[in-house]
């Protein structure tokens, strides 16, 4: 089975600090894709980044950054200088071969919030 | 603009009324879904469609009905058998559902019962 665990329920933080966002994940898939989705207030979600079990190199866009470790099987993700329009719930997703039609399996979300 | 609208955008269902929630994408996608988020959890997947005329069972299907009569539409139907169906509803697509394809979702339908 697969499995997508995000033990940060909320994250609290002050404008311009970085956080951090932990996601772990568990299959028996050697080809599976990661993907990070941000869900503002008005609740539609958002794709952030699509990631495939292949490619470990990490990826930074703008004050985004993502750690894909093989490993420890997790992929986290990092906002640098955060601002009051990061402030969202944050979800990781899983999809693997053996879901062979495209099945996301989202973890339970992170919600961030950035004070002024 | 390309994209996915839900509509509407709250719906209230009276006990025992069927209520059927609006899914259109003009993206020329192959693939729809439908999940449900409930207050802190992630999302749960309802129905999924690969193909026109073609839909398979999510992982909470019980209550719930849709049809695949056009590439762009794929409606939901609450049915009176889904006891708890407060929850927000979210559509989304994907090019085909091959391994690893990104999802692109609609802005939601929140379902409130009278």
């Amino acid at each position: 089975a697969q499995k997508v665990t995000q033990a940060q329920t909320e994250i609290s933080v002050v404008e311009k600090e970085d956080v951090t966002l932990d996601c772990v994940y568990e299959t028996r898939d050697t080809t599976y894709y990661l993907f990070w989705y941000k869900q503002p207030p008005s609740g539609e979600l958002v794709f952030l980044i699509r990631r495939n079990s292949f490619d470990e190199q990490n990826e930074i866009s703008g004050r985004y950054s993502w750690n894909f470790q093989k490993s420890t099987s997790s992929f986290n993700f990092t906002i640098t200088a955060s601002q009051v329009v990061d402030s969202a719930v944050y979800f990781c997703a899983l999809s693997g071969a053996t879901d062979s039609w495209g099945k996301l399996q989202f973890g339970a979300g992170t919600q961030v919030v950035v004070t002024p | 603009d390309g994209g996915i609208t839900q509509s509407p955008k709250y719906l209230f269902r009276k006990e025992g009324q069927n209520v059927t929630l609006s899914c259109e994408q003009n993206l020329n996608h192959d693939a729809m879904y439908w999940y449900r988020q409930d207050p802190g959890q992630g999302l749960r997947l309802i129905y999924y469609s690969q193909i026109v005329n073609d839909f398979q069972k999510g992982d909470i299907a019980e209550g719930y009905s849709v049809s695949r009569e056009k590439k762009e539409s794929f409606p939901l139907t609450v049915t009176s058998a889904q006891k708890n169906p407060t929850a927000f509803y979210l559509c989304a697509s994907s090019i085909d559902s091959a391994d690893g394809r990104s999802q692109y979702f609609g802005p939601g339908t929140r379902l409130l019962v009278l």
